[in-house]
């Protein structure tokens, strides 16, 4: 099983460019989540799923949109990238099949100069 | 304010020796608590959950304790390897918010030889 897997893994912006991070999993997951993750915070929900074709606002959502179009995919988009997206984003999914259990990707590496 | 506080921020050990880190947490209602290990450029990866009913939980040499009515949880490394120089997440799900957790901000642990 892969699990949950994120690409791209590292990726340099120039400010003002859009970009897609995409999120793929495969247990068949309905919660899917994008994190982000600054030097000295706990990681922050950007935007949620909780199943196929919806989506909803996290904590941090400003700057991001993101799309569910197939259960196993979650795809995160910068519209116009700032330096103050410059972070680690991961992406995580469970459900109640999981226990409790939420499984993250390796993480993506942006950087916004 | 941050709904998980852990500390220390970090600590430095020696290999062998054993430690305990601290989580202290206001989310209510408290539906359950994991404690999770990130290694440097990975995501992170689930040792132990553990829900209001539960106050011990172990995973190899890693032992969590939960006191619900204080709001409090360890973690504690016994016989400390070289391996576990990581981050330690604690986790917090309230029980009115599947699928949404409070993450603290870690603490990084060095073990060193």
């Amino acid at each position: 099983n892969a699990g949950v897997t994120q690409t791209p893994k590292f990726r340099v912006l120039k400010t003002g460019q859009s970009m897609t991070l995409l999120c793929a999993q495969d247990m068949n997951h309905e919660y899917m989540y994008w994190y982000r993750q600054d030097p000295g915070m706990g990681l922050r929900l950007i935007h949620y799923s909780v199943g196929e074709g919806t989506t909803a606002k996290g904590e941090v959502p400003d700057g991001y949109n993101v799309s569910r179009l197939k259960k196993q995919n979650f795809l995160l988009g910068l519209e116009s990238a700032a330096p103050s997206q410059t972070s680690v984003y991961f992406c995580a999914s469970n459900d109640q099949s999981s226990g409790n259990t939420i499984y993250f990707g390796e993480g993506s590496w942006l950087t916004v100069v | 304010k941050n709904q998980v506080e852990q500390s220390p921020q970090s600590l430095i050990i020696l290999e062998g020796k054993n430690c305990t880190l601290q989580c202290n947490y206001t989310v209510s209602p408290f539906s359950n608590l994991r404690w999770y290990k990130q290694d440097t450029g990975r995501g992170p990866v689930s040792l132990t959950i553990m829900t209001f009913s539960e106050n011990t939980k172990s995973n190899g040499r890693y032992t969590a304790t939960l006191d619900a009515d204080t709001k409090q949880s360890s973690l504690h490394i016994t016989a400390s390897q070289l391996s576990d120089s990581a981050s330690y997440i604690c986790v917090v799900s309230g029980a009115d918010s599947w699928g949404k957790f409070q993450f603290g901000a870690g603490t990084q642990v060095v073990v060193t030889p």
